[in-house]
């Protein structure tokens, strides 16, 4: 089975933009997470998909959100990108139990 | 609430053993271990849940006491191939679903 995707792999965008992000989960795994990953924070949740419904959030700004599709691909969106919106974007998917992550989306705001 | 681990940091010499501790404040529902190496995304090792009994993942494994709400992992003659970054992820009883992550240890296994 192929593994979790994330495109784009590499984003540069400068404050106030927005940004969207893909993720495809492994074929047949219902469920998609997103984690922000960044040096000083770690990894932190910002949302669960399941079934395109949201199952969970994290303690992140409303500028970020998410969706997930009837195929269980998944987007997350930031809006009005700020400096400290710069990191690694995780999206794991999972069938039960364990998280299998992508490759990530380093994401820089200047 | 994110799960505390300790130590920040464990270097080794190749064939030396290493215990990763991970405690929550809240009752667990499962723990996670995952390992990342520079410039890659975290790797699955294993899920203990409540209830359940030890696993292992080669010559690494983890406990898990429901009691104190806490897990380690065990690195049992280190190899080269187990440096990195392990992460403990936890599941509370109260927050369905909800993956949080630990701050990481890193791990270096030197020749």
């Amino acid at each position: 089975k192929a593994g979790v995707t994330q495109t784009p792999r590499y984003l540069i965008k400068t404050r106030g933009q927005q940004v969207t992000l893909s993720c495809s989960p492994i074929s047949g795994h219902r469920s998609v997470s997103w984690y922000q990953q960044t040096p000083g924070q770690g990894l932190q949740f910002l949302f669960e998909y399941f079934s395109e419904t949201q199952r969970n959030k994290g303690n992140f700004p409303g500028r970020f959100s998410g969706r997930q599709f009837s195929n269980s691909r998944s987007e997350m969106n930031v809006s009005t990108l700020e400096l400290g919106d710069s990191a690694l974007y995780l999206c794991a998917s999972r069938p039960m139990g364990g998280r299998f992550f992508g490759p990530g989306t380093r994401l820089t705001v200047l | 609430q994110q799960p505390v681990q300790s130590p920040q940091a464990v270097i080794l010499r190749e064939g030396e053993d290493a215990v990763i501790n991970c405690s929550s404040s809240k009752a667990l529902y499962s723990v996670h271990w995952y390992r990342q190496k520079h410039g890659e995304a975290p790797v699955f090792l294993m899920i203990l849940l409540k209830g359940g009994e030890q696993k292992g993942h080669e010559k690494i494994s983890a406990s898990f006491n429901e009691k104190k709400q806490q897990s380690s992992l065990y690195l049992t003659a280190s190899q080269l191939s187990y440096s990195g970054t392990y992460f403990c992820g936890t599941v509370t009883t109260d927050s369905w679903g909800k993956l949080q992550f630990g701050a990481g240890t890193q791990v270096v296994v030197t020749p």
